[in-house]
């Protein structure tokens, strides 16, 4: 099985909250996980990714938690932003950089 | 991080002609690059796999007579709409791998228009 299940599809935080999506993924070959955001009418930009070898991973904001056991992942959003108003994708991939499974997306809205 | 320019950013053509989206890496070489496409509020569905100096490999369901692809060097991929018609209209989004790891550049898209 390819599929990446993604959820929420949409989503609304408050500024200063956190933001939490969700992947699950059936594929125990998967071994790069990373987001993507992406606005309207652009192309999607990498946030940050994960390799299976590490339960966490941390950059600025954006945390991805990471449950090899139940293949799982997520994305924390932490002190959401107004800015941060965008559509997330998670994604999979196997061995070197092989083509990108992607969830169904998530839409966030950071409300004031 | 690396950039991904795709050209043009939006086109529109009228059905029946051929219409050709350059999707370029500036500042790394790109033995691999992937082209999607993307209908509004869904999911990017990958249409190719395309590498240098090699045949693309279709997803299946892909007519490739219809969406043609060309890696003809290690900074440049292209795909030609042939034949478009309207259903053709799409947002197309290409994508680099960064050198022989993981990470996955996309570009901005191309908004095709077929009327």
């Amino acid at each position: 099985q390819q599929q990446v299940k993604q959820s929420p599809q949409s989503l609304i935080v408050q500024k200063g909250g956190i933001s939490i999506i969700n992947c699950a993924y059936e594929n125990t070959a998967f071994d790069y996980f990373p987001w993507y955001q992406q606005f309207p009418g652009k192309g999607p930009a990498l946030l940050i990714a994960i390799r299976p070898d590490v339960s966490e991973k941390k950059e600025g904001r954006f945390t991805i938690s990471f449950n090899k056991s139940a293949k799982q992942f997520s994305l924390h959003i932490m002190d959401s932003q107004p800015g941060d108003s965008a559509t997330y994708f998670c994604a999979a991939s196997t061995g070197g950089g092989n083509k990108l499974t992607f969830g169904t997306g998530t839409q966030l809205k950071v409300e004031l | 991080g690396a950039v991904v320019s795709q050209h043009p950013s939006r086109v529109i053509c009228k059905s029946g002609t051929s219409v050709k989206i350059e999707c370029r890496s500036l500042d790394f070489q790109a033995t691999t690059m992937f082209w999607y496409r993307q209908f509004p509020k869904q999911s990017l569905m990958l249409m190719a796999t395309s590498n240098e100096g090699s045949k693309a490999t279709y997803e299946q369901g892909v007519e490739k007579d219809k969406f043609l692809i060309n890696h003809a060097s290690l900074t440049l991929s292209t795909l030609t709409v042939t034949s478009a018609h309207p259903e053709d209209s799409s947002f197309y989004i290409c994508s680099a791998r960064q050198g022989a790891g993981n990470t996955i550049y996309f570009g901005e898209g191309s908004w095709l228009t077929v009327v």
